[in-house]
């Protein structure tokens, strides 16, 4: 079934540890993002990439990394979690980042809970 | 600073009324605004857009109508379903970037 799928579905994790959240789409969608949900914020932009090869910094950036190694994948990595990276995660992809695709639907991921202690 | 605001977290209607969901934007700049439903533990899903040069755009139930002097746009859902029921965020964009932004949230609730 072609979609976008994200790994794990919920983690519990201690302060100061890494952990990368995996995200993979089939749709061979150049555009890939990164989202964080949190109560009364909607959802907000982490990174993004454009195409392979590519990322960019959205609305909160600070404390997560990402890398874009080809068209399905793009892992968003916490290096240290502090508990204020308690949030939902969604992964989300696009054709197009822009140009004559104006409306650009994104599709998204079932979500990551993740929970820092 | 929030950009898009969505002031009412929680609308609760009857089965075949119409449900209007609202929404503010403060960035004159925006090109685009869509909007996404959510299910349960499920990602969002998009609905409905509109170009900031239309003021309306219908596809079967669903109609959002943007007002650009008053910087608002507007999802009416007629006649309401109880699947209807969902979290529905507003979003805006400029053209050809990536930076999507959404508003809290409305929480849907159409009663049988």
């Amino acid at each position: 079934i072609a979609g976008i799928t994200q790994a794990p579905t919920s983690q519990i994790l201690a302060a100061g540890r890494r952990m990368t959240l995996r995200c993979t789409q089939d749709m061979r969608h150049n555009a890939m993002y990164w989202y964080r949900q949190d109560l009364g914020l909607g959802l907000r932009l982490i990174h993004y990439s454009n195409t392979a090869g590519t990322t960019g910094k959205g609305e909160v950036p600070d404390g997560y990394s990402v890398s874009r190694a080809n068209t399905d994948d793009f892992p968003l990595t916490l290096a240290s979690a502090v508990p204020s990276q308690t949030s939902v995660y969604f992964c989300a992809s696009s054709r197009l980042a822009g140009g004559p695709d104006a409306y650009n639907e994104q599709f998204f991921g079932p979500g990551t809970r993740l929970t820092v202690l | 600073d929030q950009q898009v605001k969505q002031n009412s977290p929680s609308l609760s209607v009857q089965e075949g009324r119409i449900s209007i969901l609202n929404c503010d934007y403060t960035n004159s700049m925006f090109d685009y605004f869509l909007w996404y439903k959510k299910y349960p533990a499920e990602g969002p899903t998009f609905l409905i857009s509109i170009s900031s040069i239309k003021d309306k755009n219908e596809d079967g139930r669903f109609t959002v109508f943007l007002n650009k002097s008053a910087k608002h746009l507007s999802l009416h859902i007629v006649p309401s379903q109880p699947g209807d029921s969902a979290v529905y965020f507003c979003a805006a964009k400029w053209f050809n970037n990536n930076d999507m932004r959404f508003g809290a949230g409305t929480r849907l609730t159409v009663k049988p």
